[in-house]
């Protein structure tokens, strides 16, 4: 079961606006979020992270919001550039019987194009 | 570069052979992780090791598979008798804390003919 989905494959935005990317969570015991970027050849890259005790985490031109009642998390790019063109993937980390966290679970991604 | 390290960066073989690829994670950490990617689908975890503890093993990992991480530094995953099945990208991660953020290498492609 996707306990993680990203239900856009894929998102087109013009230079200098706003890319909005979502990602739904099934698993409520989840308490923290990373959203990672990926280049072609290359191995994802972590961007961004929240807990679960926030709604908003902003660094720079990245803002992500979490909408815990909606188990529902969004990440904002403000502005776009045509350098941020990759994949980028939601992800949410399980927790053993420790309750330490080690396995990440991720969404299939969405594909960003922005154009110039 | 001080970023986490995977080799080979392409494997191409025959399906029957055995494979190896090497991680040689940031020096500091002492969380390393193993994914799988293939086309169209985010990875997916494979293995975890705490130094040199293997602590987590997906049931993805059948018995053809085996990670090892001697000395709690490098690590190595192995696939014996490959499968068309096995053609991936396998990407090794790291962390410092269970709460930080994992990075991750560039993957090693695994291409069986």
């Amino acid at each position: 079961d996707q306990q993680v989905k990203q239900n856009s494959p894929s998102l087109s935005v013009q230079e200098g606006r706003i890319s909005i990317l979502n990602c739904d969570y099934t698993n409520s015991m989840f308490d923290y979020f990373l959203w990672y970027k990926k280049y072609p050849a290359e191995g994802p890259t972590f961007l961004i992270s929240i807990s679960s005790i926030k709604d908003k985490n902003e660094d720079g031109r990245f803002t992500v919001f979490l909408n815990k009642s909606a188990k529902h998390l969004s990440l904002h790019i403000v502005p776009s550039q045509p350098g941020d063109s990759a994949v980028y993937f939601c992800a949410a980390p399980q927790s053993n019987s420790g309750g330490s966290n080690y396995k990440l679970t991720f969404g299939k991604g969405t594909l960003l194009t922005v154009n110039p | 570069d001080t970023g986490v390290s995977q080799n080979p960066r392409h494997k191409i073989t025959k399906r029957g052979q055995n494979v190896t690829f090497r991680c040689d994670p940031i020096s500091e950490h002492n969380r390393l992780y193993w994914y799988r990617q293939t086309l169209g689908q985010g990875p997916e975890f494979l293995t975890y090791f705490q130094n040199e503890a293997q602590l987590e093993k997906s049931r993805l990992l059948s018995d053809r598979f085996s990670a090892e991480r001697p000395k709690g530094s490098f690590s190595t995953l192995e696939i014996q008798r490959t499968e068309q099945g096995d053609s991936a990208m396998y990407l090794c991660a790291s962390s410092f804390t269970a709460s930080g953020p994992q990075h991750f290498g560039d993957g090693t492609r695994l291409s069986i003919l």
